[in-house]
């Protein structure tokens, strides 16, 4: 059974950084074609898709936001690691992280809502 | 910056019939952009329907398919239900990177 969790701050304040864990069960990330990704969905608004990372560590970004982001892995405490610098009033959004394999982003965790606010 | 357009939203009656399509800014969709689709009730997190075009996960009701459409990602829903009504998200991959679109609101009534 894959289940997958994100957790991290609810709130930012603008210009700081924003780190958000996964913690996943139930599949490895050492396996071939495994992946996790993020995805973002501000309040009332379209999902927008941010980053995924393989086992090979294999990293990929959304040119839109490649130069804030980066995404790393611990393997041995299945957990996956978004960074995003320079927070903006505009990034306020449920995040999410999700399993990748056979190109499919088929298992998503719940979403954790983070307010970007002075 | 490559655009996904789907319709912004569609209504269709209990037990009818609905396609919603997705369309990439850089042409036709093939099968090579691996469309996946995606269901989101409120203050949900998206479930997964479809993978490239046409496969079900295990949980995908019979009623819900994917294929092209005339260069376009499609969903179609036959025999709808009542608790379909929902958002549909398409999601579409270029060389490594992913696109949603920006969602189609069904409408059942």
């Amino acid at each position: 059974q894959i289940t997958l969790k994100e957790s991290g701050p609810t709130l930012v304040t603008p210009t700081q950084t924003l780190t958000l864990t996964c913690t996943f069960s139930g599949f490895s990330l050492s396996t071939s074609g495994v992946a996790v990704g993020w995805i973002r969905q501000p309040p009332g608004k379209a999902l927008e898709w941010l980053t995924l990372i393989y086992g090979n560590d294999d990293k990929r970004y959304s040119p839109s936001l490649e130069d804030r982001l980066t995404i790393t892995k611990d393997t041995s405490k299945n957990q996956v690691v978004l960074t995003m610098t320079n927070m903006d009033p505009l990034d306020t959004a449920t995040y999410y992280c999700a399993h990748r394999e056979r190109s499919a982003f088929d298992y998503w965790g719940q979403g954790t809502l983070v307010t970007v606010s002075s | 910056q490559t655009v996904v357009t789907q319709e912004p939203s569609l209504t269709v009656s209990p037990g009818g019939t609905v396609t919603l399509t997705c369309a990439s800014s850089t042409g036709a969709v093939t099968s090579g952009h691996w469309p996946n689709w995606f269901q989101q009730k409120p203050g949900q997190a998206p479930r997964a329907l479809i993978y490239t075009t046409s496969n079900k996960h295990s949980w995908t009701p019979a009623r819900f398919s994917g294929s092209l459409l005339g260069g376009k990602a499609a969903l179609t829903l036959s025999g709808v239900q009542p608790e379909d009504e929902a958002e549909y998200y398409c999601l579409l991959h270029y060389g490594g990177i992913w696109v949603f679109g920006g969602g189609t609101k069904l409408t059942v009534l």
